[in-house]
């Protein structure tokens, strides 16, 4: 099976441009949640959907927001980015015990 | 607000010199806490989730252990393979976001 994928896996942004985020989580699974890692930090809660709807959203300005497709796959948009986005993001799969996916490396210049 | 400190931040051992890993928390309901292990440029990969104090998970050279306020992840006789950030992070009851801490840094040298 499958685990959870994302795309890409790495982007250059210059600030100000927008800048969207793909994943697929686990064949099943109906729920997705996006993560913002910034180096050296522990990952932090940015949305949780689930069945489409949004069930969950972390500490995160209006520029970020999210969506999940009929197949459970899900984009995560940024607009106006700032130099602070650079992070690793991740895509989470499962309701409960998350499975990770290896993130996309999104560095803003 | 739910809170998760690890220590220590950075830890480097001999290859089988057992050591711990701190997590400690406040959460208002504990769903869950969990472990997870994340190599560099990688995301993280579960290891355990454990739900009620006094509960212990092991997983070959690892063991997960739980009280009210901290869990521990003891690792023995480790390898250099073992060599990763450990993450601890909570589940609330309100059940959706899980709040990391900022990891230990784990250095496993031959």
């Amino acid at each position: 099976d499958a685990g959870v994928t994302q795309s890409p896996t790495h982007l250059i942004k210059t600030r100000g441009q927008h800048v969207t985020l793909r994943c697929s989580p686990i064949s099943g699974h109906k729920s997705v949640s996006w993560y913002q890692q910034v180096l050296g930090q522990g990952p932090q809660f940015i949305f949780q959907y689930y069945e489409k709807e949004e069930r969950g959203r972390g500490n995160f300005p209006d520029r970020f927001s999210a969506r999940q497709f009929p197949n459970y796959s899900s984009e995560l948009n940024v607009n106006a980015l700032l130099l602070g986005d650079s992070a690793l993001y991740l895509c989470a799969s499962g309701d409960y015990g998350y499975t990770f996916g290896s993130g996309t490396r999104l560095t803003v210049v | 607000e739910d809170q998760v400190t690890q220590s220590p931040e950075a830890l480097r051992l001999q290859e089988g010199e057992s050591s711990s890993l701190n997590c400690s928390y406040t959460v208002s309901g504990l769903r869950g806490l969990f472990w997870y292990r994340q190599d560099p440029g990688k995301g993280p990969e579960f290891l355990f989730t454990l739900y009620s104090a006094g509960e212990e998970k092991e997983k070959e050279r690892l063991k997960a252990t739980l009280t009210k306020k901290e869990s521990f992840l003891h690792i023995t006789a480790p390898k250099p393979e073992d060599s990763a950030t450990y993450l601890c992070a909570v589940q609330d009851n309100s059940g959706y976001a899980l709040n990391f801490g900022k990891g230990t840094s784990l250095l496993v040298t031959p």
